[in-house]
């Protein structure tokens, strides 16, 4: 079936470590999104793609970084300089831009502190 | 404060019960959408409501929209211990960079048996 598939379910980051998180869909979908989401909130965006070799900076990319190589893939790494990456971390992709279409989200990557 | 902001924050019904929960946003939209997020889980779209329509069903939910007001709300109909999850309203905004959704607090319901 398609869809997106994120991995790892869960992460520990050890102080001043890069982590990254994948995330992988086969909807053919052109754009991509990563999302930060705390505790009883709701989602930040963080980076965004809508084609490959291109990206962009959402409300809150301090701290992170992406790529997108191919259109299959946009995974995220956490910075040593994110100094508070305890969050839940979603992935979703979009299909034909502009167009009145819905995100399809994976199961994100629950990401913590040791 | 975000575009979409979901009322109430949380809810508590009993089973069979309807759950009504609204959504208010600030600038003019392509359409608006609603998801539902089980605990740890990743988000499941629910209804797209474009902003020429007013209202849309898809089995117990019905979603209606007032651009005239900006707001939307979602009603969940005899309400089951499994409708028990975070909903979410996102905005698709007009000229929005990147094709992105804005998307809202959230409001908790919870579905006792």
């Amino acid at each position: 079936d398609g869809g997106i598939t994120q991995s790892p379910k869960y992460l520990f980051r050890k102080e001043g470590q890069n982590v990254t998180l994948s995330c992988e869909q086969n909807l053919n979908h052109d754009a991509m999104y990563w999302y930060r989401q705390d505790p009883g909130q709701g989602l930040r965006l963080i980076y965004y793609s809508q084609i490959v070799n291109d990206f962009q900076k959402g409300d809150i990319a301090e701290g992170y970084s992406v790529s997108r190589e191919k259109k299959e893939s946009f995974p995220l790494t956490v910075t040593s300089a994110q100094k508070n990456p305890t969050a839940f971390y979603l992935c979703a992709s979009r299909g034909a831009l502009y167009s009145n279409q819905p995100q399809h989200f994976g199961d994100g990557t629950r990401l913590s502190i040791l | 404060s975000q575009q979409g902001e979901e009322d109430p924050q949380a809810l508590s019904i009993q089973e069979c019960e309807n759950a009504t929960m609204n959504c208010s946003y600030k600038t003019s939209i392509n359409n608006l959408q609603w998801y539902r997020q089980n605990s740890g889980r990743g988000l499941v779209h629910l209804i797209l409501i474009r902003s020429n329509e007013r209202e849309k069903h898809s089995g117990r939910l019905r979603v209606t929209l007032d651009t005239s007001k900006k707001s939307s709300s979602l009603l969940i109909t005899a309400s089951r211990a499994a409708d028990t999850a975070s909903y979410f309203c996102a905005t698709d905004l007009i000229k929005a960079a990147g094709n992105k959704l804005t998307f809202g607090g959230g409001t908790r319901v919870l579905v006792k048996p």
